[in-house]
């Protein structure tokens, strides 16, 4: 069984440059959900996608956008991005959707100059 | 809203010296509880997940359990491997993380 995995591991960027990050669900899931954690601080819900379709949207602004494809996998894309935004990227995939555990990927560290 | 709260933010315990991290929540309507624990620049594995108060699970040498209002992990005879921070989340809708405690273990 495979889990979920991100790409790229790093990435670093410059402010008002454009970014997308890759995850991968693991084998049987069908939810994704994305988070975003700065340094010493828990991870912040971002959005999760339930079969291809948005299921709900934490406090994030526009320019934070996604994707699910037909096999599950999903996208996270940034615009315009902002100094902020310099966090490690989570991905995690779930069974379904509230009360299922969800398995975490190992992150995209991604740092804006 | 719902809200996290763990305690404390930093614990340092010698090797085999139990003890026990807490985590305070309000939420509206729980789902689920939570318990993860990571490395740093890892991501979140997976520990336990608690639905009802009254609620224990056990794995090697922590131990999850489960109120109304709070859960505690326990830890028990603790070994420098154990370091790392753990992390408590509830969801009635996402996950809702707390900020987690940074346990060290010295030998």
């Amino acid at each position: 069984e495979t889990g979920v995995t991100q790409s790229p591991t790093h990435l670093i960027k410059t402010r008002g440059q454009q970014v997308t990050l890759r995850c991968s669900s693991q084998s049987g899931h069908n939810t994704v959900s994305w988070y975003q954690q700065a340094l010493g601080q828990g991870p912040q819900f971002i959005f999760q996608y339930y079969r291809e379709e948005e299921n709900g949207r934490g406090n994030f602004p526009p320019r934070f956008s996604g994707l699910q494809f037909p096999n599950y996998s999903s996208e996270l894309n940034v615009n315009a991005l902002e100094l902020d935004d310099s966090a490690l990227y989570l991905c995690a995939s779930s069974l379904g959707t509230s009360s299922d555990t969800q398995y975490f990927g190992p992150g995209t560290r991604l740092t804006v100059l | 809203e719902d809200q996290v709260t763990q305690s404390p933010e930093a614990l340092r315990l010698q090797e085999g010296e139990s003890s026990s991290l807490n985590c305070s929540y309000t939420v509206s309507g729980l789902r689920g509880l939570f318990w993860y624990r990571q490395d740093p620049g890892k991501g979140p594995e997976f520990l336990f997940t608690l639905y009802s108060a009254g609620e224990e699970k056990e794995k090697e040498r922590l131990k999850a359990t489960l109120t109304k209002k709070e859960s505690f992990l326990h830890i028990t005879a603790p070994k420098p491997e154990d370091s790392a921070t753990y992390l408590c989340a509830v969801t009635g809708y996402a996950l809702n993380f707390g900020k987690g405690t940074s346990l060290l273990v010295t030998p």
